[in-house]
């Protein structure tokens, strides 16, 4: 199952919002994840099983959809929030995989 | 809380083995969690290693996995990760992760970067 992230690039200011998406090629369920990396950070988990933030994540992350369409929004976009967004799917566990990154950019 | 710590080698010889410890701190390594390692070449994305559970019992990502041994020091609550035969190609940042839920990683280490160069 490949993961197909859009845009690559996403270019937006501080206060908009920005939605990202997340393309399965076969359905997922719900068993998919949403990190951010910051440049020179380790990813962090934002979004467990498509639309459940993790611990300590901001309620201005959301993530919804099933099946093989998925979307982060971000809402209200903060300073620190350009960073590079993956997500992941573990629809056949164990196998696993990631997305190609969509890049926030200001 | 719990936190990850990746250490091995930054330098590793072509055709040699690359081998990092991850030390768990805050919780137990024998907890019901799979433990794994992923790793990201420079400027480049995410790509999973393989993950290990307590037990011994191991997951590979299948393009790697008859390069890959994984393994748990339970008495050090640390787990391993060996990658022989290794080329230029094998150059990147690697990490180490806890597994939630067996899908996503939620706690992460701070990443060492593993150099393949004579």
């Amino acid at each position: 199952i490949v993961l197909t992230q859009s845009p690559v690039t996403l270019t937006s200011s501080p206060g908009e919002r920005a939605t990202l998406s997340c393309r399965a090629s076969q359905s997922v369920g719900t068993f998919l994840a949403w990190y951010q990396q910051r440049p020179g950070q380790s990813p962090r988990l934002l979004i467990y099983d498509a639309s459940y933030r993790a611990t300590g994540i901001p309620a201005r992350f959301s993530g919804s959809g099933s099946g093989t369409d998925f979307t982060l929004i971000i809402n209200t976009l903060e300073p620190e929030d350009f960073a590079v967004y993956y997500c992941q799917h573990r629809r056949d566990w164990p196998r696993l995989a990631f997305g190609g990154g969509t890049r926030v950019e200001i | 809380q719990v936190q990850l710590q990746e250490s091995g080698p930054g330098l590793v010889k072509p055709s040699g083995t690359l081998s990092l410890t991850c030390a768990v701190s805050g919780a137990s390594i024998k907890s019901d969690n799979w433990w794994t390692w992923v790793r990201q070449s420079p400027g480049k994305g995410l790509e999973w290693i393989g993950e290990v559970y307590h037990t011994g019992a191991t997951n590979h990502n299948s393009s790697l996995r008859s390069r890959v041994t994984m393994s748990v020091d339970k008495s050090n609550n640390q787990f391993s990760l060996k990658m022989n035969s290794v080329t230029a190609a094998d150059t990147a940042m690697y990490y180490c992760a806890r597994v939630l839920n067996y899908n996503a990683f939620d706690i992460w280490g701070q990443g060492t970067l593993v150099t393949v160069s004579s």
